[in-house]
């Protein structure tokens, strides 16, 4: 069936580096979401990608939507611990039925 | 999100007993959804609702069932539960008629153990 990976399933890092977690779908998205789950939380609407090749900044997190717009990124620069927690893309699929698919998420540590 | 409410947070069941789970919005959305999560999992979903006379089986919907009350109301219910349906239950909801509607809204979710 449609699929939608991320990874890596798990990054450790160190304050201060950076981090980033991929998303490839199996199917062309219409557009992609991202959400944050902090640990004991829900997830956490943070963005929306809609166009081929776009990109979008939000202060230390910088998001992309591919060419082909069947993968995505999530680069957050200089990590705090703040950024603690898992990260999921999700997307509507392009043709056929509705079909809002969650990706495997990534979860983040950031060690002091 | 606060506007996103489910009752109750934690629940720990049988095997064998029914059980509801509820979810109440007063965001104004006509799409509502339920999902579990396993540790380690990203976000399955259960069933969804596009408006009130409107239901649709996800990916994983056997062992449930659902009720949309009214559009601000989306009820999950195990008929005979089971262990292996112990999990995080959320509830999300999303907005069609606005631009960016794909976007959802989730509770704090519910915490089930099936003993």
């Amino acid at each position: 069936g449609q699929q939608v990976m991320q990874i890596p399933q798990y990054q450790h890092v160190q304050e201060g580096e950076d981090f980033t977690t991929y998303c490839n779908s199996s199917t062309t998205l219409s557009n992609i979401q991202w959400y944050k789950q902090r640990p004991g939380g829900h997830p956490v609407f943070l963005i929306q990608l809609v166009k081929s090749g776009e990109v979008k900044k939000q202060k230390r997190l910088t998001f992309q939507f591919g060419e082909a717009k069947k993968n995505s990124s999530l680069h957050i620069t200089a990590t705090q611990t703040t950024d603690v927690g898992s990260y999921f893309c999700a997307g509507v699929t392009a043709s056929g039925t509705y079909k809002y698919i969650f990706g495997t998420g990534t979860r983040l540590k950031v060690l002091a | 999100d606060a506007d996103v409410t489910q009752t109750p947070r934690n629940r720990i069941t049988k095997t064998g007993k029914r059980i509801m789970l509820e979810c109440s919005q007063t965001k104004g959305h006509d799409r509502m959804y339920w999902y579990r999560q396993d540790p380690g999992l990203g976000l399955r979903l259960i069933y969804y609702s596009f408006d009130v006379k409107d239901i649709n089986k996800g990916e994983i919907s056997d062992g449930y069932s659902v009720s949309r009350q009214a559009q601000a109301k989306f009820s999950l219910s195990l008929e005979s539960a089971i262990p292996n349906q112990t999990a995080l239950y959320f509830c999300a909801t999303s907005d069609q008629r606005r631009q960016g509607g794909d976007t959802q809204y989730f509770g704090p979710g519910t915490r089930l153990t099936v003993l």
